[in-house]
């Protein structure tokens, strides 16, 4: 099993550009979260799936949508990035709400 | 106040020692509880969730304590290994959506 992954592992991007994140999980896991760590900062919501088809927004979804069209996938869109969106991306998953959440390795990602 | 609030430290003990951290959290109606490590630009990985009844995992030993509203993590016979942050995630239930909450982190660093 591959668990959760995350590609790109690094993006430098420039003000204004668009990009997507993309995340995938092999463990049939229903549930997807999205969230962005920044520097001495907990990990933050940004977006979360409880199923495919089914999308809400989480603590900071400004300036980020995201789908989720199959089980596996759940790819974060940023548009007209911006130096604030400068941060560590996790992709996690989980099987049920208020178990355990598996991360992938994370996206490091520069907005300059 | 911080939904859930950690000590940063670094908390700088040697090989051998005992440490223990605390999380404390403020919603009282908390669900579930867990201790991640995370590992300095890698993801978080699970370390142990906690039980009301406290739980033990080798050298690891999580505590629950609902009346003052606190998680524990007591770490005996430290190794160079377990130099790493520690996350405290809380689950919680607000409007009918369950949230997790993460600690922004305890920094530890076992020395030779």
């Amino acid at each position: 099993n591959a668990g959760v992954t995350q590609t790109p592992k690094f993006r430098i991007l420039k003000i204004g550009q668009s990009m997507t994140l993309q995340c995938a999980q092999d463990m049939n896991h229903n549930y997807m979260y999205w969230y962005r760590q920044d520097p001495g900062m907990g990990l933050k919501l940004i977006y979360y799936s409880v199923g495919a088809g089914i999308t809400d927004k989480g603590e900071v979804p400004n300036g980020y949508n995201v789908s989720r069209s199959t089980t596996e996938d759940f790819p974060l869109r940023l548009e007209l990035a911006a130096p604030s969106q400068t941060s560590v991306y996790f992709c996690a998953s989980s099987g049920a709400y208020q178990e355990t959440q598996y991360f992938g390795p994370g996206t490091r990602l520069l907005v300059l | 106040r911080k939904e859930v609030e950690q000590d940063p430290g670094p908390f700088n003990v040697p090989e051998g020692a005992t440490v223990a951290f605390n999380c404390t959290y403020s919603n009282s109606a908390s669900q579930s509880f867990f201790w991640y490590r995370q590992d300095c630009r890698k993801e978080p990985k699970l370390l142990m969730s906690v039980y009301s009844s406290g739980n033990e995992d080798g050298r690891f030993t999580a505590q629950l304590n609902r009346a003052s509203q606190y998680i524990s993590l007591l770490i005996r016979d430290s190794k160079l290994s377990d130099s790493a942050t520690y996350l405290c995630v809380v689950t919680v239930y607000p409007s009918g959506t369950y949230k997790y909450i993460f600690g922004t982190g305890t920094r530890l660093k076992v020395l030779a």
